[in-house]
């Protein structure tokens, strides 16, 4: 089983629509994200949250908002979607603990894990 | 504000050619410097990562990548590639104990032909 799990997998919906994608992850990790990846753009930041009361904007939060209903789950929302939303977003979480180790592969590291995307498609 | 450029956006190789990915970034201080691959149909995965110490880095399939600082840049290298490397291939940087914000290239999208 994969340690993020994205649902749903693929989705199309018309425009005006409400959609919420769901992320859960079994990694343990304190820090969850959102990202969209668009051809040429790279993945960039939608919302992200350190903890289960914290959350904040990233790069392009405009249209999106966000839950963190438990430290394992973090959902996406679009309120009212739109063609330009057409997309495939990701999930992934990081570990924000200091490990006592020697080296940095422990710990806030930056590494991201990510979950096997949502593909989005907005008529 | 932080930037990562990727210059080559697609890139064609026969197999047991040679590949370099550029990778350049803009922020001046301590970072921790990342390459990600996309296999077709899956998320990404991590291939390797650089934080201090030698700045030759290995990573897995036999990719590595060279932090050179004076150039702001993460070249992503493998001598020769295979069929299966045949993916899209993200550079990542995040300054250092900066709440692993990462800031991604766009990417670049590599074809091996068999």
């Amino acid at each position: 089983d994969a340690d993020v799990t994205q649902t749903p997998r693929n989705r199309i919906t018309k425009t005006g629509k409400r959609i919420m994608l769901e992320c859960s992850q079994t990694k343990g990790h304190d820090r969850m994200y959102w990202y969209r990846q668009d051809p040429g753009l790279g993945l960039r930041l939608i919302y992200y949250s350190f903890d289960v009361k914290d959350i904040n904007k990233g790069e392009i939060s405009d249209g999106y908002s966000v839950s963190r209903q438990a430290q394992a789950k973090f959902s996406l929302s679009l309120e009212s979607a739109i063609p330009n939303q057409t997309a495939l977003y990701f999930c992934a979480t990081s570990d924000s603990s200091v490990g006592t180790g020697v080296t940095q592969t422990r710990g806030n590291t930056g590494e991201l894990f990510f979950g096997e995307g949502s593909r989005l498609t907005v008529l | 504000a932080q930037s990562v450029s990727q210059h080559n956006h697609h890139v064609i190789l026969s197999e047991a050619a040679s590949l370099e990915l550029g990778c350049n970034y803009s922020y001046g201080g301590t970072v921790n410097l990342f390459w990600y691959v996309q296999y077709p149909g899956q998320h990404l995965q991590l291939l390797l990562k650089y934080f201090s110490g030698d700045p030759l880095v290995k990573g897995i399939k036999g990719f590595e990548a060279e932090f050179i600082k004076s150039k702001f840049s993460f070249n992503l290298r493998k001598p020769s590639v295979q069929w299966s490397d045949t993916a899209e291939y993200f550079c990542a940087v995040t300054r250092r104990n900066a709440g692993n914000m990462l800031t991604f290239g766009g990417g670049t999208r590599l074809m091996v032909k068999p």
